[in-house]
C-alpha cells in the first residue's frame, strides 16, 4: 500500500468553527489532490498540488483553500464549516508516468460532519 | 470537458453468477480510464486500467474490463461472483495530461447468497 495517512480519521465540528485536514505521503510523489465522496455524486475533485507551494482548483473548490509547504504534506482548510460540507474526504498521491498519466493511490479517508 | 456516467446505482447478483457494471464516458480527446473499488469504511483502489493498446485489460480479483471507443464505453466484467466483492464500484476517466480524474457516480455491487 502506498504510504498515505490522513488526519484526523474523524472529526465532528460546528458550522462556522475553521476544519484543517492533513495529508501525509511517505512516497515523494509530486501530485497530491484533495476529493470529497458524497452520496450520488461520486468523488469530486476539490483542489490539487503539483509541486511545493504550487496548487490549483479543482471542480468543487469554493469554501476551501489548500496549502502545501513539505513535499509530504498538503492541507486542505474549510474556514468556516457549513453543513453542506459534511462529507468523507480522500486525499490522493501520483506521480506522472512516462506515458503521462497520473495513477493515483489513494488514502484512507476523513469523515467530517459539520452541525 | 469530460464526463462519466454508471448507468446503474446499485446491481445485486447470485454468488457465482457473472456481473457487468456499465460504464460510458465522454470527451473531446484520447483519455486514460480506470476502474477503483470501494470497500466499507475503506479507500479507493485500482481495479484495473486502460492506457492503450488492446483493448480487454485484465485486472486484480478477476475483474476485466472492455474498451470500446466507438461506444464510448469501459464495462467491468467477472464471470463467477464472491461474497467479498460487495462494494462499490467507480468509474473515472483522465485526459492526457490532466492533473485529476473524473469519477462516476459509483455502482454498488450487491452479492446475494
Amino acid at each position: 500500500d502506498a504510504g498515505i495517512t490522513q488526519s484526523p480519521r474523524h472529526k465532528v465540528t460546528e458550522t462556522g468553527t475553521p476544519v484543517t485536514l492533513r495529508c501525509h505521503q511517505t512516497e515523494n510523489h509530486r501530485y497530491m489532490y484533495w476529493y470529497r465522496q458524497d452520496p450520488g455524486h461520486g468523488l469530486r475533485l476539490i483542489h490539487y498540488s503539483y509541486g511545493v507551494k504550487d496548487t490549483d482548483k479543482g471542480e468543487v473548490s469554493d469554501g476551501y483553500s489548500v496549502s502545501r509547504s513539505k513535499t509530504e504534506d498538503f492541507l486542505l482548510t474549510l474556514e468556516s464549516a457549513t453543513s453542506s460540507q459534511t462529507s468523507v474526504y480522500f486525499c490522493a498521491i501520483s506521480e506522472r508516468q512516462s506515458m503521462g498519466y497520473n495513477e493515483q493511490f489513494f488514502g484512507p479517508g476523513t469523515r467530517l460532519t459539520v452541525l | 470537458a469530460q464526463s462519466v456516467t454508471q448507468l446503474d446505482s446499485q446491481v445485486p447478483v447470485f454468488e457465482e453468477a457473472p456481473v457487468e457494471l456499465r460504464c460510458n464516458y465522454s470527451s473531446s480527446v484520447s483519455v486514460y480510464l480506470f476502474w477503483y473499488v470501494q470497500y466499507p469504511n475503506q479507500g479507493l483502489q485500482l481495479l484495473l486500467k486502460y492506457l492503450s493498446g488492446s483493448t480487454l485489460v485484465k485486472g486484480i480479483n478477476g475483474f476485466e474490463a472492455e474498451f470500446n471507443k466507438s461506444q464510448t464505453s469501459f464495462h467491468l466484467r467477472k464471470p463467477s461472483v464472491h461474497i467479498s466483492d460487495t462494494a462499490e464500484y467507480f468509474c473515472a476517466v483522465s485526459d492526457r495530461g490532466a492533473d485529476g480524474l473524473t469519477f462516476g457516480k459509483g455502482t454498488h455491487l450487491i452479492i446475494q447468497p
